[in-house]
Formats: C-alpha cells, structure tokens, sequence
C-alpha cells in the first residue's frame, strides 16, 4: 500500500533554532517526492521538489534531503522564524502529471519567541 | 511563477443551499486541475480530478451528485456543492499542474462552513 508517514506528528521549537522533520514513504513507482508548507486555513506551498537522482535541495533556510534506497526525506529548517509555524507536508508522486499524489499527514511546527 | 486562485476564500451557507467554488489558473493554462477536501489536522483527500472539456474523474466514496465539477476552460474549474448540509463544512483546496519541472500548484482554499 502507497503511504507516506511524516514524524514528529508536532514540534515546539524557540525562534532562532534548528529542526529537522522526517518522512518516510512507500509508494512505488516513485517519481518525485515534493515538501510544502500550509499555512492555517491556506493552501500549500512548494518548498522543494526533488526527483530520483536528487539527493538535497535547498530554499532559503530550507533544505530537503532525499535518500531513494531507504525511502527517507527529511526537511531541516535552519534559524528558525515565527513565520516557520505552519504545517510541513511530504507528499510523493508515483507520476509527473500530479495524479496519484500520496499525502503525509504533516508535521506542525511551532516556533515560539 | 505559476498562481492559481481560488475564490471565495471563505463561506457560510444555510443547509440545503448549494455553493461554488471557483479555481482559476491565472498565468498559465490548466487542462488538468484537482479538488481536495481536508478536515482539521488532516491530510489532503483527492476529491476528483477535473479535465478541461470532458467530465471529471471521481474517486471512490466522493457523490458526483453532490460535488458537481465544471472545467469548462483551460483556465477556470469550479466545484459545486450541492443542498449542503452541516458535515459538508471543510476545507476545500484546488490545485492545477504548472508542468516544466513536475509543477504543482495549489490554490488557497475555501472554508466552507455549513449552518
């Protein structure tokens, strides 16, 4: 079965520090493993989207990490801002088009002052 | 970069009303766009798939009747709800492919809110 688990479920972190959110997959055909962030009550953004061969892709203070042979991406947030509260979501695609996209459920993160 | 818009942002409706939701690819054509529903602390849930000039592809459990879905150009989708009712209330988020570069955009959703 296609799933994608992300961890921790929720972070506290003060402003200014680092965090690193996981997410694990199992989806096969793998195409493309994208990581958004999603305001409360708005749609998500793109942070990253990394394919096969990639290994790391940056954005600013985010960088995302792909390991094809575990299955494993995390997304590490450096010098962390009160604008970082948001919910992070690892989402893979089995195809380029966007169908059959496989949503975690997002890691929420809270950056306090 | 690719923006896809999505109006209103927010609604409340009385039940038994039925209420649009408009996604529109603002600089860029979208044969391809997708309805997803989220509920509080949730995960996406793929709705339907809405494919310009054709009818749109439902997944399982969602009412075709219900969730009424219109892409009658290459830049406007939009989602009817039909005789709502309270457990219609969510979050509901469209989102079109940009294509170059496995581009996916979402739009910036509607509460709908169901009284």
């Amino acid at each position: 079965k296609n799933q994608v688990e992300q961890s921790p479920q929720s972070l506290i972190i003060l402003e200014g520090k680092n965090c690193t959110l996981q997410c694990n997959y199992t989806v096969s055909p793998f195409s493309n493993l994208r990581w958004y962030k999603q305001d409360t009550g708005r749609g998500p953004v793109s942070l990253t989207i990394m394919t096969f061969s990639e290994n790391t892709k940056s954005n600013g203070r985010y960088t995302a990490t792909l390991d094809a042979d575990t299955k494993q991406s995390s997304l590490h947030i450096t010098a962390s801002q009160l604008s970082d509260s948001a919910s992070y979501i690892c989402v893979v695609s089995a195809s380029q088009a966007g169908t059959a996209l496989i949503f975690g459920k997002g890691t929420t993160l809270s950056v306090s002052s | 970069g690719a923006v896809v818009s999505q109006h209103p942002s927010w609604v409340i409706c009385k039940s038994g009303t039925s209420v649009k939701i408009e996604c529109r690819s603002l600089d860029f054509q979208a044969t391809t766009m997708f309805w997803y529903r989220q509920f509080p602390k949730q995960s996406l849930m793929l709705m339907a798939t809405s494919n310009e000039g054709s009818k749109a592809t439902y997944e399982q459990g969602v009412e075709k009747d219900k969730f009424l879905i219109n892409h009658a150009s290459l830049t406007l989708s939009t989602l009817t709800v039909t005789s709502a009712h309270p457990e219609d209330s969510s979050f509901y988020i469209c989102s079109a492919v940009t294509g170059g570069d496995y581009g996916y955009t979402f739009g910036s959703g509607t509460r709908l809110t169901v009284v």
